[in-house]
């Protein structure tokens, strides 16, 4: 059974480009959260997905948007990217309360 | 503001020995409370959740304490071996976003 993947594994991009991240959850669950982690803290939530729609979302500009398929697979988009959206951005899957991570996608802006 | 505020930062413990990390929070509504470990380059992997109506969880060497008037947990690795040196996160929630703690940095020295 996979867990939770990610792609791609490592991004560089430019300031004021634009990007997409993509997760596959763990099988079996429906629900999908996106957090990001930045070098040396802890993860901090960006928003979660459920029934294709955005449930819940944590304190992020509009920048920052997301999307779920009917298959429970999710994408983050982040527009015009600033240095400070250099980060491990992570992504949870759940059915209940426990929330499995993936092994993230390393993002740099220069 | 950081709801859930972790100590230490970093801690150095003998092959053997007890690693002792504190949590504290101050959101009552907060029922939910898991232990994540993160080794570099890696995403978090949940390792053990407790309820506030439980003061006590063991999970083979993972002990999780809670303290409910105190607003506090903590989590105790005991018998610390080399391959536990990695970062443990305290997180928690009463809804589906997790709060997580800053982390402790934990090394095991052989």
């Amino acid at each position: 059974d996979a867990g939770v993947t990610q792609s791609p594994t490592h991004l560089i991009k430019t300031r004021g480009q634009q990007v997409t991240l993509r997760c596959s959850p763990k099988s079996g669950h429906d629900t999908v959260s996106w957090y990001q982690q930045a070098l040396g803290q802890g993860p901090q939530f960006i928003f979660q997905y459920y029934e294709e729609e955005e449930r819940q979302r944590g304190n992020f500009p509009d920048r920052f948007s997301g999307h779920q398929f009917p298959n429970y697979s999710s994408e983050l988009n982040v527009n015009a990217l600033l240095l400070g959206d250099s980060a491990l951005y992570l992504c949870a899957s759940s059915l209940v309360r426990e929330q499995f991570f993936g092994p993230g996608t390393r993002l740099t802006v220069l | 503001q950081q709801q859930v505020k972790q100590s230490p930062q970093s801690l150095i413990v003998q092959k053997g020995g007890i690693s002792i990390i504190n949590c504290a929070y101050e959101n009552t509504a907060f029922d939910y409370f898991p232990w994540y470990q993160q080794f570099p380059g890696k995403g978090p992997a949940l390792l053990i959740a407790i309820r506030p109506d439980v003061s006590e969880k063991k999970e083979g060497r993972f002990t999780i304490s809670f303290n409910k008037s105190a607003k506090q947990f903590s989590l105790h690795i005991m018998d610390s071996q080399p391959g536990d040196s990695a970062t443990y996160f305290c997180a928690a929630t009463n809804d589906y976003k997790l709060s997580f703690g800053a982390g402790t940095t934990v090394t095991v020295r052989a």
